[in-house]
C-alpha cells in the first residue's frame, strides 16, 4: 500500500468554526490532490499542488484553503465551516500527471452541525 | 474542466450475469484510468488504458478505450458479490484530474 495518511479520520464540528485536514505521504510524490465525495456528485476536485509551495484550484475550492510547506505534508483547511462541507474528503497523490496511478489515504468523514 | 459521464449510475445484478458500464466523454483523453471503490476506503487503480482502440483484460474484467480516445468501457463477465463497488473512470489530460461521477454496482448472491 502507498504510504498516504490521512487525520483526523473523523471529525465533528461546529459552524463558523475553523478546520484542517492533513494529508502525510511517504512515497516522494510531487503531486497531491483534496477531493470531496458527496452522494451524487462523485469526486470532485478542491485543490491540488504540483510542489512544495504551488498549488491550484479545483472545480469547488470556495471556502477551503491549502498548504504544503513540505513535500509530505498537504493541508486542507475550511475557514469557517459550513453545513453544506459535511462530506467526505480524500487526499491523493502521484509521481506525475497523465497516465501516473493516483493512490488515495482513506478519507475523513467530516460533520458540520 | 473535462467531464466525464458514466452510465448507469447505479446497476443491481444477480451473481453470474454480465454487465457493462460506460465512461464518455465530448474531450479527447491523452489516456484513461478505471479505479474502484469499496465501501469506507479511497478508490483504487484496476487498469489504465492508453492508445486508441486498446483493449486491456485482467481476469473477468475486460476495459476497451474508444478508437478516438473519447469513451470507455468496463465489461465484467460472471460477475460476482467481491465486484460490488463504486467504479470510477478518471480522464488524464491536465493537472485537473477529472472523475467521472461513477457506476455503484451491486452483486447479489
Amino acid at each position: 500500500d502507498a504510504g498516504i495518511t490521512q487525520s483526523p479520520r473523523h471529525k465533528v464540528t461546529e459552524t463558523g468554526t475553523p478546520v484542517t485536514l492533513r494529508c502525510h505521504q511517504t512515497e516522494n510524490h510531487r503531486y497531491m490532490y483534496w477531493y470531496r465525495q458527496d452522494p451524487g456528485h462523485g469526486l470532485r476536485l478542491i485543490h491540488y499542488s504540483y510542489g512544495v509551495k504551488d498549488t491550484d484550484k479545483g472545480e469547488v475550492s470556495d471556502g477551503y484553503s491549502v498548504s504544503r510547506s513540505k513535500t509530505e505534508d498537504f493541508l486542507l483547511t475550511l475557514e469557517s465551516a459550513t453545513s453544506s462541507q459535511t462530506s467526505v474528503y480524500f487526499c491523493a497523490i502521484s509521481g506525475a500527471t497523465g497516465n501516473t496511478e493516483a493512490f488515495f489515504g482513506q478519507g475523513t468523514r467530516l460533520t458540520v452541525v | 474542466t473535462q467531464l466525464l459521464e458514466q452510465s448507469p449510475q447505479f446497476l443491481s445484478i444477480q451473481e453470474g450475469e454480465n454487465l457493462t458500464v460506460y465512461c464518455n466523454s465530448s474531450s479527447v483523453f491523452s489516456s484513461l484510468q478505471w479505479y474502484r471503490q469499496e465501501p469506507g476506503e479511497g478508490p483504487v487503480l484496476l487498469v489504465t488504458v492508453v492508445t486508441g482502440g486498446e483493449v486491456k483484460k485482467l481476469k473477468r474484467l475486460t476495459f476497451q478505450f474508444g478508437d478516438a480516445r473519447k469513451d470507455s468501457s468496463l465489461h465484467i463477465t460472471a460477475a460476482q458479490p467481491g465486484d460490488t463497488g463504486l467504479y470510477l473512470c478518471r480522464g488524464a489530460g491536465s493537472y485537473q484530474l477529472t472523475f467521472g461521477k461513477g457506476t455503484k454496482l451491486s452483486v447479489i448472491p
